[in-house]
């Protein structure tokens, strides 16, 4: 049963165009959301959270949205960099319930066009 | 963010023997660690939440008996994989809870083959 979906496998994007990347998940509990970046053979890397309260949060380049309703979520980055190319996983928990684990969605390879 | 280190990186072993990763938590004391492993194109799945000082909670459907973790300081836990077989080889990776219990930070990862 996964709780946490990234749809989108894979996603090319032109350097400097806006690269919006999804997730939906199932779960009514999970109140806290994540976005990790990936390279390969090494650990995930923290880019950016919203808690439930907000629909929305901004650091630099990177925005996340969150629509509670929908249970949706996404990612933009603009302007999207080569350096950006990577794999991207969301990820949940319910952490107003005392539950900290994360359950992952299986993640978008990201790939940025020169 | 906290400094997580996990060692070692890479690790190749015959079937039957036993490997132990270790995760540090470098920069402040950590009560709990999770391990996670992803198989290839794979989402990233939970094994167990290492506690400090007692025993680790384990996600349904891992063996306890197999992925033996020990948590005997804040600041150090280990996985260690018993009687290793090839369908045991994967990318475990261990996080930590930052201190303001927001974001989780990730060691490295170890890629383990069993051979």
């Amino acid at each position: 049963d996964q709780q946490v979906k990234q749809n989108s496998p894979s996603l090319s994007v032109q350097e400097g165009r806006i690269s919006i990347l999804n997730c939906d998940y199932t779960n009514s509990m999970f109140d806290y959301f994540l976005w990790y970046k990936k390279y390969p053979a090494e650990g995930p890397t923290f880019l950016i959270s919203i808690s439930s309260i907000k629909d929305k949060n901004e650091d630099g380049r990177f925005t996340v949205f969150l629509n509670k309703s929908a249970k949706h979520l996404s990612l933009h980055i603009v302007p999207s960099q080569p350096g950006d190319s990577a794999v991207y996983f969301c990820a949940a928990s319910a952490k107003g319930f005392g539950n900290e684990k994360l359950t992952f969605g299986t993640g978008t390879r990201l790939t940025i066009i020169p | 963010g906290a400094v997580v280190s996990q060692h070692p990186s890479r690790v190749i072993c015959k079937s039957g023997t036993s490997v132990k990763i270790e995760c540090r938590s470098l920069d402040f004391q950590a009560t709990t660690m999770f391990w996670y492993r992803q198989f290839p194109k794979q989402s990233l799945m939970l094994m167990a939440t290492s506690n400090e000082g007692s025993k680790a909670t384990y996600e349904q459907g891992v063996e306890k008996d197999k992925f033996l973790i020990n948590h005997a300081s804040l600041t150090l836990s280990t996985l260690t994989v018993t009687s290793a077989h090839p369908e045991d080889s994967s990318f475990y990776i261990c996080s930590v809870q930052g201190r303001l219990n927001t974001e989780a930070f990730f060691g490295q990862g170890t890629r383990l083959t069993v051979v």
